[in-house]
């Protein structure tokens, strides 16, 4: 069965600095990986992918994320923080090539942006 | 071009009531699913359907049962709700039933039950 872990409850940040939120999966095979952003009382919005190809996949807002298979990790980041940009963020998970195996979330990590 | 729409968007119970959260997407999408989310367990997976009239237990079915009779609708189905079954549900369809394609969610019902 996949998993996915985000060690961090929460990540501080002040405004125009690096962000860095983390995510690391155990998954049967190659992954699908998925980044989503939750905004208070709104649903799930996507923020990027890893399919194949480049490791780095660059999202909506500035994000991007790094695919390390040999880490199993998946981590988010932007360069200079909004801060607009706290929410909640959620790391997924699906393998690749199973048919139709469901989207695996972790349990999400809290972005504060401090002015 | 609405995406995903769940109604209601609040609802309060009586232990042993039961209801139906609806799910309406105008996308065409194959592959639709309901999750309960609750603090500190992230997003979990209740029932799932890959197309109409095929449907398929997630992680925490028990006390939920879905349908899927047309590719637009997915309605939840609480029989005998229950104090547990308190939390934030939330509908989610997706173009494809193999995982490539990402997810749309919709707003979210905030269910209580007492």
């Amino acid at each position: 069965a996949q998993s996915v872990a985000q060690p961090e409850d929460q990540v501080n940040v002040a405004e125009g600095n690096p962000l860095t939120v983390k995510c690391t999966y155990s998954v049967s095979g190659n992954p699908y990986l998925f980044w989503y952003v939750q905004y208070p009382n709104r649903g799930l919005q996507f923020l990027l992918k890893y399919i194949t190809g480049d490791n780095l996949v660059k999202g909506s807002y500035g994000f991007e994320a790094e695919f390390n298979k040999s880490q199993t990790s998946f981590h988010l980041k932007k360069p200079s923080a909004l801060v607009s940009d706290s929410a909640l963020y959620f790391c997924a998970v699906r393998p690749m090539n199973s048919g139709y195996s469901t989207l695996t979330f972790g349990k999400g990590t809290m972005l504060l942006v401090s002015p | 071009n609405a995406g995903v729409t769940q109604t209601p968007k609040f609802q309060v119970l009586k232990t042993g009531q039961s209801m139906t959260l609806q799910c309406a997407q105008d996308m065409n999408h194959e592959y639709m699913s309901w999750y309960r989310q609750d603090p500190g367990m992230g997003l979990r997976l209740i029932h799932y359907s890959v197309g109409a009239g095929i449907t398929d237990q997630g992680e925490v079915p028990n006390g939920y049962n879905v349908s899927r009779s047309t590719t637009e609708d997915f309605p939840l189905r609480l029989l005998s709700a229950a104090p547990s079954q308190t939390s934030v549900y939330f509908c989610a369809s997706r173009e494809d039933s193999h995982g490539i394609t990402e997810a749309f969610f919709g707003q979210g019902t905030r269910l209580t039950v007492v």
